[in-house]
């Protein structure tokens, strides 16, 4: 099945102690990107990749890192966080670019206490 | 950064009821989206527009892009109980950025 897995889908930390969400597509698609979602936000773009080792900011970039060392994978890490980084995170993957529509992963819910 | 002005923010309608949604920027996308979400669950895509003045439809969804390229609409006819989600419209400037800009989202709850 076609899809975009994130994990883990819920987690509690403590601030400042570093994490990874991971993220892995399955459908060969070139471009990939991170979300969070806030109440009264919408969406917000975090990060996005157009290839293997090019990536660029998206609109929110403080306080995150990505990667993109193979094509299917695109792990988020918070390598400080802190409470305002308390949000769902949404990885996404598109063949084409991100005009053509991105693949949703099911979402991790990340709480920094 | 830049967001879309959605609206409307909430609605409550009937089942049987049609629903029209929209999106409105102060700059030019050449794509616009439109994305459901339900609860528990990533965005999934229900149209895209590629064309201003395009209007596309999907089952009971009709979605257009403005002739200004700054808006686009969604409408849905005979809503349905499992219509409820939150309807997300996206913007895409294309030209080299990558940038996908989301609005704030319309959530629908249709009562039985």
């Amino acid at each position: 099945e076609a899809q975009v897995t994130q994990n883990p889908r819920y987690l509690i930390t403590v601030t400042g102690k570093k994490l990874t969400v991971t993220c892995s597509q399955n459908m060969n698609h070139e471009y990939m990107s991170w979300y969070r979602q806030d109440p009264g936000l919408g969406l917000r773009q975090i990060y996005y990749s157009m290839n293997v080792e090019v990536t660029d900011k998206g609109d929110v970039p403080e306080g995150y890192k990505v990667s993109r060392k193979e094509k299917r994978n695109f792990p988020l890490i918070l390598e400080s966080p802190s409470p305002n980084q308390t949000s769902l995170y949404f990885c996404a993957s598109s063949y084409g670019t991100g005009g053509a529509g991105y693949t949703f992963g099911s979402g991790t819910r990340l709480t920094v206490v | 950064g830049q967001q879309l002005n959605q609206s409307p923010q909430s609605m409550f309608i009937q089942e049987g009821e049609d629903v029209s949604m929209n999106c409105t920027s102060s700059s030019i996308f050449n794509t616009w989206l439109w994305y459901k979400q339900d609860p528990g669950e990533g965005p999934v895509l229900l149209i895209a527009l590629y064309k201003a003045g395009e209007l596309t439809s999907n089952g009971r969804l009709t979605a257009q892009f403005g002739i200004t390229r700054k808006d686009s609409f969604l409408n849905i006819s005979a809503s349905i109980p499992s219509d409820v989600g939150i309807y997300f419209c996206a913007g895409h400037k294309g030209g080299g950025s990558e940038k996908l800009v989301f609005g704030k989202g319309t959530k629908l709850t249709v009562n039985p």
